[in-house]
């Protein structure tokens, strides 16, 4: 099981802001992900790193910009946030598969940062 | 393209009821994975369980139990015997072999065990 942290766990903002949600793990996993919540509860990828300076945009376009400078760490950025910005967002990591190894990782989860944009 | 489907929005049982989750997918891939996670009000996902396309053996952990069908591309899970701490938000999901561990995730059914 990893342990994977995420920072602040509830931010209220206004408009306008520029805010980073924090992302760590300390298990070393080369993966990492950042999912969008919806109110509805529908998870949606929004970026994805599979190393050091990788980093890819996900599945559901997102006005937000992601860093991977450290393995461990792996930072939403948010320039100007909106209350179309207002949602749950997760992060995950999974660890590299091993060499000549098949199957899927497993992502696990932080608790995740609840985001309110006023 | 991949897609999974958990027709039942919301569920709601009295404790020591069994309570079955559907979970039915589609894809194209021959070689794929399959996941339940739980989210508890406290908004982190657990994970439950990872099935790969080619192990359509049952699984069972304490009251736990999880049916793979590929012939019916279902993959349901069972909680005997429920307790209000199973009351959560259940997610199904599913990625692709060979390389991309993508998830495509169902919309969830939030489950509700009452006293």
């Amino acid at each position: 099981e990893a342990d994977i942290y995420q920072t602040p766990r509830y931010l209220v903002i206004g408009t306008g802001k520029k805010i980073t949600l924090e992302c760590s793990q300390t298990m070393g996993h080369d993966k990492m992900y950042w999912y969008q919540q919806d109110p509805g509860m529908e998870l949606h990828l929004i970026h994805y790193s599979y190393g050091v300076n990788s980093t890819e945009k996900g599945d559901l376009s997102s006005e937000s910009t992601v860093s991977r400078i450290r393995t461990e760490h792996f930072p939403l950025t948010l320039e100007s946030a909106r209350p179309s910005h207002t949602s749950q967002y997760l992060c995950a990591s999974s660890p590299r598969r091993l060499a000549g190894g098949v199957g899927t990782d497993t992502q696990y989860f932080g608790p995740g940062t609840r985001l309110t944009v006023l | 393209a991949q897609k999974v489907t958990q027709a039942q929005t919301e569920i709601s049982v009295v404790e020591k009821e069994d309570v079955t989750l559907d979970c039915v997918y589609e894809t194209r891939d021959t070689t794929y994975y399959l996941f339940w996670y739980k989210q508890p009000p406290s908004g982190e996902l657990v994970f439950l369980i990872r099935r790969n396309s080619f192990d359509e053996q049952n699984e069972i952990s304490g009251r736990y139990s999880w049916n793979f069908q590929k012939s019916t591309s279902s993959f349901n899970f069972t909680i005997t015997a429920s307790q209000v701490v199973d009351s959560a938000v259940y997610f199904c999901a599913l990625s692709r072999g060979g390389g991309s561990e993508k998830l495509v995730f169902g919309k969830g059914t939030k489950l509700t065990v009452n006293p």
